[in-house]
């Protein structure tokens, strides 16, 4: 089983709809939580992070995290074509040494 | 402006020639590491370094070699390299290792023919 895993999408969503982006991860020690956003051919840049169970709002995006169930999701609400991208999944692994750990990415498309 | 550079942005070379990636911050940060980003496997950790001349492997080190005698600088290394390396290189930075933001370089397309 990955340590992180995402379902590689593409997930659709129509202009101003809300899309929901969801990651499971194995590690139930895993205490730092990461949402980063890559557009293609250009590098991650982080959107998102959460520590605690709960939500975590930041203008139009809502980190969601469940240590007992072990996700992590990020909803982006009032889509826009400009939020079409894959967002990567991170979190800090129990290595020992904190090594941040990311999925595969799941790709955003949003329709005018 | 703080920022990762990376030098090459591309890079087309063949097998067996030796090549290094350049990789500097302006952020004084203490962690670096090197990422490879092929479709369907993500980003993966090549090696990583906790400070000056502190460096230790990632999840795919083979065939790489780093250093880090500078703080600002942490090239990757390609001893010989093979067309399995052919990939898009990520160099990142942050203040230390956990903590919230890694700041990426722009990316490097490399193809070893």
């Amino acid at each position: 089983q990955k340590e992180v895993e995402q379902n590689s999408g593409p997930l659709s969503v129509p202009e101003g709809a809300i899309a929901s982006l969801n990651c499971t991860y194995s590690d139930r020690v895993s205490q730092s939580f990461f949402w980063y956003r890559q557009y293609s051919g250009k590098s991650p840049e982080l959107i998102m992070s959460i520590y605690s169970n709960g939500d975590k709002e930041d203008g139009r995006f809502t980190a969601q995290l469940n240590k007992a169930s072990q996700y992590v999701s990020l909803l982006i609400r009032d889509s826009q074509p400009s939020d079409s991208a894959t967002y990567l999944c991170a979190l800090v692994g129990n290595t020992g040494f904190q090594k941040l750990v990311f999925g595969t990415g799941t790709r955003l498309l949003v329709s005018p | 402006e703080a920022q990762v550079t990376q030098n090459p942005r591309y890079l087309i070379t063949v097998t067996g020639k030796k090549l290094t990636v350049t990789c500097s911050q302006n952020m004084n940060h203490e962690y670096m590491s090197w990422y490879r980003q092929d479709p369907g496997l993500g980003l993966r950790q090549i090696y990583y370094s906790m400070n000056v001349e502190v460096t230790d492997k990632g999840d795919v080190p083979e065939g790489y070699k780093v250093s880090r005698k500078e703080k600002r600088n942490f090239p990757l290394i390609l001893e010989s390299p093979s067309p399995n390396q052919t990939s898009l290189y990520f160099c990142a930075s942050t203040i230390r290792s956990g903590i919230n933001e890694q700041f990426f370089g722009p990316g490097t397309r490399l193809t070893v023919l």
